[in-house]
């Protein structure tokens, strides 16, 4: 299967926690994006990369979270000192350089601050 | 910012029955994507329309972009129960490199 995975699926923490989450995108896909999605909402953006470039981010990235993508291929979301406020599905998708942006989603790490 | 809202919220009907999901915006898409999204999983994509006045179909699914460009519809035929799930609308911003805006969502419950 070549789709967006998500490393780990689930994570368990206790507040005050550091957490670190991997997405590999869809091979060649330069664009890669990060949305946080709590229950029973839409995905909210937090941020994207173009190859390695972070490029955007949301004012809901606080400075607890850090994005990385180096070489331009996975990427990894690490969140410092997790709060409870903090427990949400973290969703990355990829996207191919074309006009209509279509993204491509992995399944998600779900995120729970004890 | 762009505000999308979809309607309704929650939709329980039974198997065989027809529905239509709606997606309105305050101003006008760059262009609309819709998603599927089951319970412990990422939205799949279903459709992206980009022209005022589109139709595509997919299968049962048939999906309609306004003239204006400002509303989008779903319309399932003879829902299964297959098709429950999340149904997400969503705006690619064109010029803040294709970032999502999501809706809510509608939450759909096809019963056998």
């Amino acid at each position: 299967d070549t789709g967006v995975s998500q490393d780990p699926r689930h994570k368990i923490t206790k507040r005050g926690q550091n957490v670190t989450f991997r997405c590999d995108p869809i091979s060649e896909h330069n664009r890669l994006y990060w949305y946080r999605q709590t229950l029973g909402q839409g995905p909210e953006f937090l941020t994207y990369f173009q190859n390695e470039a972070q490029l955007e981010k949301s004012r809901l990235l606080s400075d607890r979270f850090s994005a990385e993508r180096p070489k331009g291929s996975f990427s990894t979301l690490e969140i410092q000192r997790t709060e409870q406020g903090d427990s949400a599905m973290y969703l990355c998708a990829s996207s191919p350089h074309r006009l209509t942006y279509e993204q491509y989603f992995g399944p998600g790490t779900r995120l729970t601050v004890t | 910012t762009q505000l999308l809202e979809q309607s309704p919220q929650f939709l329980s009907i039974q198997e065989g029955e027809n529905l239509t999901v709606y997606c309105n915006s305050s101003s006008v898409f760059s262009s609309l994507q819709w998603y599927r999204q089951e319970p412990g999983e990422g939205p799949v994509l279903l459709v992206t329309v980009v022209t005022g006045g589109e139709v595509k179909k997919l299968k049962r699914l048939t999906f309609q972009f306004g003239d204006a460009r400002k509303d989008s519809s779903l319309h399932i035929t003879a829902a299964q129960p297959g098709d429950t799930g999340l149904y997400l609308c969503a705006e690619s911003i064109y010029n803040q490199g294709g970032k999502l805006i999501f809706g809510q969502g509608t939450e759909l419950s096809v019963k056998p």
